[in-house]
């Protein structure tokens, strides 16, 4: 079965510092990756997606991420983080059940990022 | 709506009882998606619509689980003889087109946070 690996649990940063989260995926057919953000009280919202081309992806708010097929990796970046940017964050890839088709998401355990001011 | 929205948003059931879930997902979308998020967990994967064929329930922990979309739109997930163990948040999303057709996103609703005493 697919698995999502998230590194950090928890990362605290200061504002304006440069934010690396890692995410690594064992999945190792064609795969469509995904970090999703859920901010405090609200909903999962997609930051961005990779489906193929382009590894570097850009994302809303200034994030970006990195596919790197020879690392199963995925890892998502930021040059200099907000004190908005205080969410959990959540990696994700198409689940691929045993007929061979797509469905679903596997997610990460996710990682919690405070910002202090 | 613009959204995917839930109802309940907050559930308390007494172990043993039967409760009922409910999804409104985005109008004219066709794929629907359950979830089960644990405290300090990221989503996992439950169940799968298409329209209103239930492609994929692996994901369902027991058989006291079940789901439908009977008319393709609003979907209701149902658990029956509630245990501790199905505290969680129940989440929902929605996809406009089916898996393989499009690089179209899950929009996720707000949850369900489901305690059983």
């Amino acid at each position: 079965a697919q698995s999502v690996s998230q590194h950090n649990h928890h990362v605290i940063l200061s504002e304006a510092a440069s934010l690396e989260l890692g995410c690594n995926y064992s999945y190792g057919g064609t795969v469509n990756l995904f970090w999703y953000v859920q901010y405090p009280g609200q909903h999962l919202q997609l930051l961005l997606k990779y489906f193929s081309g382009d590894p570097l992806v850009k994302g809303i708010k200034g994030f970006e991420a990195e596919f790197i097929k020879s690392k199963f990796s995925f890892n998502l970046r930021k040059p200099s983080v907000q004190w908005s940017d205080t969410a959990e964050y959540f990696c994700a890839v198409i689940r691929r059940h045993s007929g061979g088709g797509a469905d679903g998401l596997t997610f990460g355990k996710g990682t919690h990022l405070i910002i202090q001011p | 709506g613009a959204g995917v929205s839930q109802s309940p948003r907050y559930k308390v059931a007494k172990r043993g009882q039967d409760v009922a879930l409910r999804c409104d997902p985005i109008s004219g979308h066709v794929s629907l998606f359950w979830y089960q998020q644990a405290l300090g967990q990221g989503p996992e994967f439950l169940t799968y619509f298409q329209n209103e064929a239930q492609l994929d329930k692996s994901g369902l922990p027991s058989d006291r689980f079940f789901a439908e979309r009977p008319e393709g739109s609003v979907s209701t997930l149902k658990i029956q003889r509630t245990q501790q163990e199905d505290s969680a948040v129940y989440l929902c999303a929605s996809k406009l087109k089916a898996p393989g057709q499009g690089r179209n996103e899950q929009y996720f609703g707000p949850g369900t946070r489901l305690t059983v005493t």
